[in-house]
């Protein structure tokens, strides 16, 4: 059972250029988000998605897309890196909206943007 | 815009002692409270939660939650060196969770 799996774990673009972090989780989870963790912040939410089709925005969702084609697959798209966008990107899940419940935290992935 | 505040630190306490961590929150609306510790370079994971008044225990550690003060407190005894880490408070539920920027405990031998 490998939980939330993000791919690249680190990446160096140039700005202006775009790319795609990988998120999936074998956990059966319908409920994914995307944070991002700056050097001295909090995590900030960027997408959520309730379930496979479903996603809305967080606190933080300018410069990125996201899309939920199946359950265990949840990419984040960076169209035009700007150097604000350098951070800790972080995909998670968890089983519900609960009172509850926990996250489930993949790996992470380092982004620099120069 | 809801706020959780924590004191960054460093928090130093000597290995067997009590580390206090505290954290505050400015959403009334908010039923759960998470603790989550975070090694360096590592991601979140779930330490504790709490949603009712009172203290909640766990082993080593111990969740407070004073709803009327709007504060969560997470006490760790008999203090390892394991447990050096940024402890990350979260308030909310789902996609209204809001963390705080973290407090970094340092047990020193």
């Amino acid at each position: 059972n490998a939980g939330v799996t993000q791919t690249p774990k680190f990446r160096i673009l140039k700005i202006g250029q775009s790319m795609t972090l990988q998120c999936t989780q074998d956990m059966n989870h319908n409920y994914m988000y995307w944070y991002r963790q700056d050097p001295g912040m909090g995590l900030k939410l960027i997408y959520y998605s309730v379930g496979a089709g479903i996603t809305d925005k967080g606190e933080v969702p300018n410069g990125y897309n996201v899309s939920r084609s199946t359950t265990e697959d949840f990419p984040l798209r960076l169209e035009l890196a700007a150097p604000s966008q350098t951070s800790v990107y972080f995909c998670a899940s968890s089983y519900s909206f609960a009172t509850n419940e926990k996250l489930f935290f993949g790996s992470g992935t380092q982004l620099s943007v120069l | 815009q809801k706020e959780v505040e924590q004191n960054s630190g460093p928090l130093s306490v000597p290995e067997g002692a009590i580390a206090s961590l505290n954290c505050t929150y400015s959403d009334r609306g908010s039923q759960s409270f998470f603790w989550y510790r975070q090694y360096s370079g590592k991601s979140p994971e779930l330490i504790m939660f709490i949603y009712s008044n009172g203290d909640k225990e766990d082993g080593r550690f111990t969740a407070q939650l004073n709803k009327a003060s709007q504060y969560v407190s997470l006490l760790i005894r008999d203090s390892q060196p394991s447990d050096s880490a940024t402890y990350l408070c979260a308030g909310g539920e789902g996609n209204k969770l809001t963390f705080g920027t973290g407090t970094q405990l340092k047990v020193e031998l």
